[in-house]
């Protein structure tokens, strides 16, 4: 079964940092570009970061640029994001999505989603 | 940016009513729209993809269409599994892909 599973969120003060985890199973990992799209509470949807097969390319949404850094390990089958400088404005459920291979665009895969707070 | 507007923001629909929901972007996609599900506490489920592709495993009863700027997605005779809020979202602007704010449809 194709599978993404996140870990890491929590509850962390402004200024504070975050590592976010996404440990992808059953399929070919490397493939894919993956992406992270967050949620805030009772909001929609919007996308926070996105990198390709071979971490050759990345790019960030304006409100993150400069403190996330997206990477992932294709040995471990992991994406990352790590969060620095966190804002109150960044508190929201955080979900690795997967890129359709054939599919314009589209999230085939998600990962069930994290919760990040970001409050004193 | 490209900003997705739907309509309905929210309805209230019966069981086997015929569902329309709209969704218009700020200039043209072409056909990169895709449609997605999401329940309450759960991720977004992928419906259709490229304007009016099912995704596979996703019922019959879904249809999307449209091209350019606006976009309808349509649920035939709804059911009660289909009670959720649904997201357009274009994949036209790389890499700065944007969603609609949602369309929550409710049980009347």
């Amino acid at each position: 079964e194709e599978q993404l599973v996140e870990s890491g969120g929590g509850l962390v003060q402004p200024g504070g940092s975050l590592r976010l985890s996404c440990a992808a199973s059953g399929f070919t990992f490397s493939s894919y570009w993956m992406y992270w799209v967050r949620q805030a509470p009772g909001k929609g949807l919007v996308w926070v970061s996105r990198i390709n097969g071979d971490e050759s390319s990345t790019s960030y949404a304006d409100s993150v640029k400069g403190r996330f850094t997206i990477s992932r390990d294709s040995a471990k089958n992991t994406l990352f994001l790590q969060m620095n400088s966190l804002r109150a404005e960044d508190t929201a459920v955080y979900y690795c999505a997967r890129v359709a291979v054939t599919g314009e665009g589209a999230f085939d895969i998600w990962g069930q989603g994290t919760m990040v707070t970001v409050s004193s | 940016d490209i900003q997705m507007t739907q309509s309905p923001s929210s309805l209230s629909a019966s069981v086997g009513d015929r569902v329309t929901i709209t969704c218009r972007a700020s200039q043209s996609v072409s056909s990169y729209l895709i449609w997605y599900q999401q329940k309450p506490g759960k991720a977004p489920k992928l419906l259709i993809y490229a304007a009016s592709s099912l995704q596979s495993g996703v019922p019959s009863r879904f249809s999307g269409s449209g091209s350019g700027t606006d976009f309808t997605l349509t649920i035939s005779s709804l059911q009660p599994e289909d009670f959720a809020t649904y997201y357009c979202q274009q994949s036209y602007s790389t890499p700065t892909w944007t969603f609609g704010q949602g369309t929550k449809v409710e049980i009347k």
